[in-house]
Order: C-alpha cells, then sequence, then structure tokens
C-alpha cells in the first residue's frame, strides 16, 4: 500500500514563529498536494507540485511556502504562524495516472 | 474552473432508512468526481469514483452514486443506512490541467451523515 507520512499529528507553535510541516511519500508519485480542512469549509488546496521543484498555488497560498527537493518529499511552511492558520493539514500524492492517497494529517494549533 | 455544492450541510437518518446525499459540480473539462467519507479522527476514504465509464458507479459499504450530465450532478446513495455510516461525506471533482499529466481536486463543503437507532 501507498503510504503518505506526515511528521507529526499534532503539533502547537506560538504567534510569529516559523513552522515546517513535513509530508512523504514512499510510491515515487510525481504529484503532491497541500490542503487545510476547516469545519464547514471542507478541504482547501493551499499549494501542489507536479514535479520536484516545480510548485503551483492553490486556491489559498497566502501565508504559505512550500519545498520540494526530492521527490519523495513536500514541505508546508507557514512563514510567521498566526492564529487564523489554526487547522487540520493534509498531505497528499497521486501518480501522473490519477488515485490520491491523503496522509492522516497534522492537527497545528497557533497560540 | 471546477466546484461543487454539496446541498445539504447535514443529513439525518433513521437506522435502515435509504440515504442521499445531494452534490452538483461545476468543470470545465470531462471531470472525474469521487466520493470520500471521513470517520471522527480519522483520515480520509475514497469510496467511489467516476471517470467517464459506466454512469452508475458502486463504492465500497454499499453505496453508489449516479453520474447525471445533464444535470451536472452526482448524488451518493445507499438504500439502507447502518450506524457505522455515520461520518462527514465530501464530494469531489477533477480536471486533467491542460497540458500536463497532473491534477487538482476540488471539495465540496461536506455533509455530515447523522444515523439515529
Amino acid at each position: 500500500d501507498v503510504k503518505v507520512t506526515q511528521s507529526s499529528r499534532y503539533l502547537v507553535k506560538r504567534t510569529g514563529e516559523k513552522v515546517f510541516l513535513e509530508c512523504v511519500q514512499d510510491m515515487d508519485h510525481e504529484n503532491m498536494f497541500w490542503y487545510r480542512q476547516d469545519p464547514g469549509l471542507g478541504l482547501r488546496l493551499i499549494y501542489f507540485s507536479y514535479d520536484v521543484k516545480m510548485k503551483e498555488k492553490g486556491d489559498i497560498p497566502e501565508g504559505y511556502s512550500v519545498s520540494r527537493e526530492k521527490k519523495e518529499r513536500f514541505s508546508l511552511i507557514l512563514e510567521s504562524a498566526s492564529t487564523n492558520q489554526t487547522s487540520m493539514y493534509l498531505c497528499a500524492s497521486t501518480p501522473a495516472a490519477g488515485g490520491y492517497t491523503f496522509g492522516s494529517g497534522t492537527r497545528l494549533t497557533v497560540v | 474552473a471546477q466546484s461543487v455544492t454539496q446541498l445539504d450541510s447535514h443529513v439525518s437518518v433513521s437506522e435502515g432508512t435509504p440515504v442521499l446525499l445531494r452534490c452538483n459540480y461545476s468543470s470545465s473539462y470531462s471531470p472525474s468526481l469521487f466520493w470520500y467519507v471521513q470517520h471522527p479522527n480519522k483520515g480520509l476514504q475514497l469510496l467511489l469514483k467516476y471517470t467517464s465509464a459506466a454512469t452508475l458507479v458502486k463504492g465500497i459499504n454499499g453505496f453508489e452514486a449516479e453520474f447525471k450530465k445533464s444535470e451536472t450532478s452526482f448524488h451518493l446513495t445507499k438504500p439502507s443506512a447502518h450506524m457505522s455510516d455515520a461520518a462527514e461525506y465530501f464530494c469531489v471533482v477533477s480536471d486533467w490541467r491542460s497540458g500536463g499529466s497532473n491534477y487538482k481536486l476540488t471539495f465540496g463543503k461536506g455533509t455530515l451523515l447523522t444515523v439515529n437507532p
């Protein structure tokens, strides 16, 4: 089975901190995605990447950046965390032929 | 641009009665459509997907959905609800990005299904 692993299940950070959320997939997938999930809003796409060092903005990229230096790893960066970035963050990957696999999520609280 | 509208934020049914979760979509291309389920404190699980083959799609746990292009709908149904079906359900649309072999998913806002004994 494909595995998408998010490094932390729960994270608490202070306002203004730089935060790194890490995601690793083990199946050589080309495409990787970061979503945030908020009650009543569903999942919203923050950024995605279709190749190493390639990235594209999703629907809500403000306040976030990403890094993909290796094919298996896709990092989400909060340059200066704010309380409105408290959320559940979900990483996903898919090969070119399609078929999403989601990680189990990181619940981030910014205090 | 693609979008998804889940017409009900909350649906409540009795155990053993039919389930209907409604979804309408908008897409510039020939869409792929999905239903995902998320149980409390669990990850997202794919229930079923439509990718331009048969319009009636059967998924796991007795769920099915029918793609109706004329109505731009992809409603999820189950003949008889079980207590274990209580969860949040997301309708999702994707279309292939022009010029590329990658695609992104657009999620609806979710429908919370409650099953009463």
